[in-house]
């Protein structure tokens, strides 16, 4: 069955250093979604990427999907205290219209 | 802009009553999702709804049914709820023709006593 794996699963960075968190998928992703939840509250969503060798940026987070679409990497510039929580890469499964998500990064800024 | 709309926030209920979650898509989605999330665990696809039918179902127990309305609202219904149900329970939703993210509302959060 179709799975997202990411890595690392935890996180422990000083403030102001880069990060990578990966999510890597079983299948060829038709699409890609960046989401990001702060402990015990909704999920938002980030970025989504389609095109093999798509990369977004909002604001320091820049996130990228490589030309086989099967894996995608979320680049955090000069972490802050505010980029803590849990990230987690989701896509829909294909053949179904159930959506899926990545076992999740959890990250913690020390300030 | 307006937002996903859950209700209520927070519930405590007694082993074996009932509970009913509701949410509220954003204007003009079609799509809703109900995802649950355990302590520490991942989001989990129970069911969703296109257009007020199933669209697809995921691991939802058959105590909980759950509809979508003519206004696109769906609500959850949990029937005799066990001390396992007590979980975050998030609503997404999404324009069945558009690009495809979901968007989450805040969650209600279950607790069972």
């Amino acid at each position: 069955s179709q799975e997202l794996e990411q890595s690392p699963q935890s996180l422990i960075v000083q403030e102001g250093k880069n990060l990578t968190i990966n999510c890597t998928s079983s299948k060829t992703l038709y699409g890609l979604y960046w989401y990001k939840q702060k402990y015990g509250e909704g999920l938002i969503f980030l970025m989504m990427l389609q095109k093999g060798g798509e990369e977004k940026s909002h604001e320091k987070i820049t996130a990228k999907l490589d030309e086989k679409k099967q894996q995608s990497s979320l680049h955090i510039t000069a972490s802050q205290p505010s980029h803590a929580g849990i990230y987690l890469c989701g896509a829909e499964k294909s053949g179904t219209y159930k959506y899926i998500f990545g076992t999740g990064t959890r990250l913690k800024v020390l300030a | 802009a307006a937002g996903v709309i859950q209700s209520p926030r927070h519930l405590i209920k007694e082993k074996r009553e009932t509970a009913t979650l509701k949410c509220y898509p954003i204007p003009r989605h079609d799509t809703v999702y109900w995802y649950q999330q355990g302590p520490g665990q991942d989001p989990q696809f129970l069911i969703s709804f296109y257009e007020k039918m199933q669209s697809d179902k995921g691991s939802i127990p058959d105590r909980f049914s759950a509809q979508q309305f003519s206004d696109y609202h769906s609500e959850l219904n949990m029937s005799s709820l066990e001390l396992g149900d007590s979980a975050l329970y998030f609503c997404a939703s999404s324009y069945w023709e558009g690009p495809g993210e979901l968007f989450f509302g805040e969650g209600s959060r279950l607790t069972v006593l």
